[in-house]
């Protein structure tokens, strides 16, 4: 099945920086890439997604690339807030309606 | 409305109690799943329903036992649990189709069995 590994596991930045999250996959076969933002207490939160037929995407201070060839992609937070303090899950999926959730990122956005 | 919900909130339960879990969907969608979550631990799928008949058990231990009784509504009743099984049980929906489509999560039952 799919494998999905995510790092750092833990991320602390200060605030108006960058901050990067990068998971890697197994399956060639995967297609389909959301990035999920959980708070502490809340539900994961679906914030960006990407098909393999796009290599990048941008949603305001939020984007994600996606590299086939070396089966990654990355999420990207520009200018970090600290309502960005989160958990960050991404994941993977071949078809159908499983994903592949990568262990998480914990991001701690500094005053 | 674009919202998954979830009753009850929180649920504490012994290890004999028979209890339910409801989640409802009022988006169209098709595709329903639970998931359970343990702290600082991605979701783990439990069952999928598609169009209101079970398409994915992930070998999931009899004492969850999940219904779809309408394309709305999505319950997951609990007999016998273990204290291991304490953690977060998220619904999620989605829509049905040729492609792998967002899921979007409800607030979760936080479920305590003593």
């Amino acid at each position: 099945g799919e494998n999905v590994e995510q790092h750092p596991s833990t991320l602390s930045v200060q605030e108006g920086d960058s901050a990067v999250i990068k998971c890697t996959y197994s399956d060639s076969a995967s297609n389909y890439f959301p990035w999920y933002k959980q708070e502490l207490g809340k539900r994961p939160q679906l914030i960006i997604d990407i098909r393999s037929n796009v290599g990048e995407k941008k949603d305001q201070r939020i984007a994600v690339t996606l590299n086939k060839t070396a089966k990654h992609f990355s999420l990207h937070i520009t200018e970090t807030q600290p309502e960005d303090s989160a958990v960050y899950f991404c994941a993977a999926s071949t078809a159908g309606y499983k994903l592949s959730f990568g262990a998480g990122t914990t991001v701690t956005v500094r005053a | 409305d674009t919202e998954v919900t979830q009753t009850p909130k929180h649920l504490v339960m012994g290890m004999t109690n028979k209890k339910s879990l409801k989640c409802e969907q009022h988006m169209g969608h098709r595709a329903m799943y639970w998931y359970k979550q343990k702290a600082k631990k991605p979701p783990e799928l439990m069952f999928v329903y598609s169009y209101e008949k079970l398409s994915i058990n992930e070998s999931v231990p009899s004492r969850f036992s999940p219904e779809c009784p309408n394309s709305s509504l999505l319950n997951l009743h609990l007999h016998a649990l273990q204290p291991e099984d304490s953690a977060l049980y998220l619904c999620a929906s989605s829509q049905v189709g040729g492609r792998v489509l967002e899921q979007f999560f409800g607030p979760g039952t936080r479920l305590t069995v003593l």
